[in-house]
């Protein structure tokens, strides 16, 4: 089955720790996009790749950082620069080109103390 | 830039009743518009989308929305609500970044509550 799949699904860190949350797809999708989730906030778009070895800032990146060294896959850490680390996050793959869906994983739950 | 929304954070509806989910959004260009539906701790599912053709579109698990371009809106529908309805729902526009790429941008969602 084609789809997306992140791991874990829940995470717990200490304070001051980096962690990384991975995302992988088999869609064979070019677009790959890193998404934050708060209660009552909606998805926030965190870093977004269109390319192998090329990726741009979302609207709140600082804290995070991202590669994408293979297509298949996008991987987010979250650095101990990031003040409120505690949400769900998303992954996302799209086709280019089209401005049409894009495709979630399951997320992951961190949880920092 | 193209921004969503939502009317609503919070809408309770009764098992049977008509749902009624609204979205408004800007966007300088023809919009593709799009619902999602997330259920708690999982990873969000697309319902429905719009990007051209007939202005009423159908999506899964009876839902409908109508694009209304004089009213920049998409709102969400569905007949009679079954408990399995509760959920969060999401509308979202798609949008170009400052370097051309694609993005979606989406509302802060509404909690769907269907009570028995």
């Amino acid at each position: 089955d084609g789809g997306i799949t992140q791991s874990p699904k829940y995470l717990f860190r200490k304070e001051g720790q980096n962690v990384t949350l991975s995302c992988e797809q088999n869609l064979n999708h070019d677009a790959m996009y890193w998404y934050r989730q708060d209660p009552g906030q909606g998805l926030r778009l965190i870093y977004y790749s269109q390319i192998v070895n090329d990726f741009q800032k979302g609207d709140i990146a600082e804290g995070y950082s991202v590669s994408r060294e293979k297509k298949e896959s996008f991987p987010l850490t979250v650095t101990s620069a990031q003040k409120n680390p505690t949400a769900f996050y998303l992954c996302a793959s799209s086709i280019l080109g089209d401005r049409d869906e894009q495709y979630f994983g399951p997320g992951t739950r961190l949880t920092v103390t | 830039a193209q921004s969503v929304t939502q009317l609503g954070s919070h809408v309770s509806v009764s098992e049977g009743a008509l749902v009624l989910l609204r979205c408004n959004y800007s966007s300088s260009v023809p919009p593709y518009l799009f619902w999602y539906v997330q259920y708690p701790n999982q990873g969000l599912q697309l319902l429905l989308k719009y990007t051209t053709g007939a202005t009423l579109v159908k999506g899964i698990n009876g839902f409908e929305a109508e694009f209304k371009k004089s009213e920049t809106s998409f709102h969400l529908t569905k007949p009679s609500a079954h408990m399995s309805d509760a959920a969060e729902y999401f509308c979202a526009v798609s949008d170009l970044t400052q370097g051309g790429s694609e993005k979606l941008v989406f509302g802060k969602g509404t909690k769907l509550t269907v009570n028995p």
